[in-house]
């Protein structure tokens, strides 16, 4: 079975730009969840997708959203780009349930400059 | 306060020796489960072992264990006969349930240890 994808790898943006994150979760998998990793703050929940439904919100403004697509695909959209933003974006899929293991795709490593 | 508490920064092993992993964890929840991942520095996180709350034996897997004391609230990673492979950073995570499974996508993270494997 494929691994979850993240597209692209790497992105560099200006500030006040608008960027698209991209995710392919496991196949069978509905559950898409995001998170943001920075030195400073370390692994931080964005939000999570459950057939196409945002199932939790984490503590982000609302210039972070997202969206999930009937094929279970989620993408991640950051508005109005701040240099604060610059992170590695992580993306995990998992079946439904409080059990189930979550596997992380390779992330999208985003530089605002 | 912290939901997920990795006290070691850093650790140090040497080859074929194990080391021991330390993280503690908050929660009011009965029903819980614990995760521990492994991030190189390519920055992919790797799932390593999974431990419910429920479970009354210690989790295992391969040279992995996680050594549960529920009362305590800890879930040490144990790495045994460490190999030059394993020098990343290790995450603790929790994942929290609730009677309506809305938090089931969330997990908490600690901090992080960075361990390094000396030959």
């Amino acid at each position: 079975k494929a691994g979850v994808t993240q597209t692209p790898r790497y992105l560099i943006k200006t500030r006040g730009q608008q960027v698209t994150l991209s995710c392919s979760p496991i196949s069978g998998h509905r559950s898409v969840s995001w998170y943001q990793q920075t030195p400073g703050q370390g692994l931080q929940f964005l939000f999570e997708y459950f057939s196409e439904t945002q199932r939790n919100k984490g503590n982000f403004p609302g210039r972070f959203s997202g969206r999930q697509f009937s094929n279970s695909r989620s993408e991640m959209n950051v508005s109005t780009l701040e240099l604060g933003d610059s992170a590695l974006y992580l993306c995990a899929s998992s079946l439904a349930g409080l059990q189930e293991t979550q596997y992380f795709g390779p992330g999208t490593r985003l530089l605002v400059l | 306060a912290q939901k997920i508490t990795q006290t070691q920064p850093g650790m140090f092993v040497q080859e074929k020796e194990a080391v021991t992993l330390d993280c503690t964890y908050d929660t009011s929840d009965q029903s819980y489960g614990l995760f521990w991942y492994k991030q190189p520095s390519s920055g992919e996180m790797i799932f390593l072992i999974y431990q419910g709350s429920y479970d009354e034996q210690n989790a295992t897997e391969g040279r992995y264990s996680l050594n549960f004391q529920k009362a305590r609230k800890s879930a040490n990673l144990v790495i045994s006969a460490s190999q030059l492979g394993d020098s990343a950073m290790y995450f603790c995570a929790m994942r929290e349930g609730n009677a309506g499974g809305t938090s089931y996508g969330k997990l908490t993270f600690g901090q992080g240890t960075i361990l390094t494997v000396h030959p």
